[in-house]
């Protein structure tokens, strides 16, 4: 079935340093990427898209590439700001699904002065 | 504009007892509705989904159960909860494009005791 692998569950860092949260994902169809933003107590909300291979997307500050040959999405961001603390989904979406997302496990990102 | 409203935002509830948590999408029609279920600090799990008023499907099996019974209203119920249903809910809308970006409500947080 359908997949997404996160494989940092928190990441701390200090502030103005840059940032790496890894995505990959598993699907025999055509893919849609997401990266959705949880800050706390908050519903999660869009930060990125994307359907394009080899296209980078940008949204804050933050900006993902498509890599459809490693199956990649992962999120960037050159220096991290303490606003940016929070819980980083990635999720996938594929045809025929209805816009059923799969999310992976999340990537708690805590930004320290 | 679209606005989803959710409630009640926050309930404390008994094992056993039943369970009603409802949410309204307005300036949409005829959106798909889901409903997500987010343990503290983790992910995000898709419970059912509804394309059209009076159908509903399920995800995933929780001793759960939910009803579209208005284009805008999207209810999730059970009549026995238990302690694992504790945690965060939240009902969403995208348009019926497949693919799209999928609008989270504020949520619902409960605490079954």
């Amino acid at each position: 079935g359908d997949s997404v692998t996160q494989t940092e569950g928190l990441v701390t860092l200090t502030k103005g340093l840059p940032v790496m949260l890894n995505c990959t994902y598993q699907t025999t169809y055509s893919p849609f990427l997401f990266w959705y933003v949880q800050h706390l107590n908050e519903a999660p909300k869009l930060l990125l898209k994307s359907s394009t291979d080899n296209k980078r997307t940008e949204h804050q500050g933050f900006y993902a590439t498509l890599h459809k040959s490693s199956s990649s999405f992962h999120l960037q961001k050159s220096s991290v700001q303490l606003s940016d603390s929070a819980l980083y989904f990635c999720a996938l979406s594929v045809q025929g699904t209805g816009s059923k997302l799969s999310f992976g496990k999340g990537a708690k990102l805590t930004v320290s002065p | 504009a679209q606005t989803i409203h959710q409630w009640p935002v926050a309930e404390i509830k008994a094992v056993g007892s039943p369970l009603s948590l409802g949410c309204t999408i307005k300036g949409k029609s005829s959106p798909n509705l889901y409903w997500y279920w987010q343990a503290t600090g983790g992910t995000l799990q898709q419970l059912f989904y509804s394309i059209t008023v009076g159908q509903v499907e399920s995800v995933v099996q929780l001793n759960l159960s939910a009803s579209r019974p208005k284009d805008d209203q999207f209810i999730l119920s059970t009549e026995k909860l238990l302690l694992s249903h504790s945690g965060f809910y939240l009902c969403a809308w995208s348009s019926g494009t497949e693919n799209t970006e999928v609008f989270f409500g504020k949520g619902s947080r409960l605490t079954v005791v």
